[in-house]
């Protein structure tokens, strides 16, 4: 099994700054995905990034990914409110994933 | 919408009951994996079915148990309920080619009495 690690456990910031989230994990991968939970619902799949990609877009979304030191980032840019949630990584590579204990955004109004 | 249901979606049972929870897959995904989430944690990875077969399994007793059927509708059941069984269950299905790639049910929030 496969375990990613979020940090930081939480996070607050008021809406229009920049939300970072770090995830680090121990062994080789074939991709990486981040999910985001609102309070007390199922997982949504935020973006998926592969092992060969260093750098992938979505929307707000900005997803680094660097084989080399184990390590991916999610950004998120220009909060909103409605981006408070928690976000969970997930390296993914023939085996069972693991989640970590996420990250909690909380985003200011 | 993930296109991925279960039921029902609270449940309360008392301490040695047993309990059924039902999850219904993307008409095509072959995979489905359970997960338990206690409250403030990750979700846990209980076991993964896949053409009706047990496909893995997490750190959980054989008291949880599970099975899928060729509708892409799956049950997880769950004896001799234990206090520390309260939680939020989530199902997750994928298609085949898609495995890594997870479609989450919105969970069942289970309180054990």
């Amino acid at each position: 099994s496969q375990q990613g690690e979020e940090d930081p456990q939480a996070l607050s910031i008021q809406e229009g700054e920049n939300a970072t989230m770090n995830c680090s994990y121990k062994t080789s991968i074939n991709n990486l995905q981040w999910y985001r939970q609102n309070s007390g619902r199922g997982l949504v799949h935020l973006i998926l990034i592969r092992s060969n990609e260093r750098e992938k877009h979505s929307g707000r979304l900005r997803v680094t990914l660097d084989t080399s030191k184990k390590s991916s980032s999610l950004l998120i840019t220009a909060s909103r409110a409605a981006d408070t949630a928690s976000y969970f990584c997930a390296p993914t590579g023939g085996f069972k994933t693991i989640f970590g204990a996420g990250t909690r955004l909380f985003v200011k109004a | 919408e993930t296109g991925v249901t279960q039921s029902p979606t609270h449940l309360i049972k008392t301490r040695g009951q047993q309990v059924t929870l039902r999850c219904s897959s993307q008409s095509g995904h072959n995979t489905v994996s359970w997960y338990q989430q206690a409250l403030g944690q990750g979700p846990q990875f209980i076991f993964q079915y896949y053409r009706e077969e047990e496909n893995g399994r997490g750190n959980f007793p054989p008291r949880f148990s599970g099975l899928q059927f060729p509708n892409y509708s799956s049950e997880l059941n769950v004896n001799a309920l234990e206090l520390d069984d309260s939680a939020l269950y989530l199902c997750a299905s994928a298609p085949w080619d898609e495995e890594e790639t997870q479609y989450f049910g919105p969970g069942t929030r289970l309180l054990v009495l």
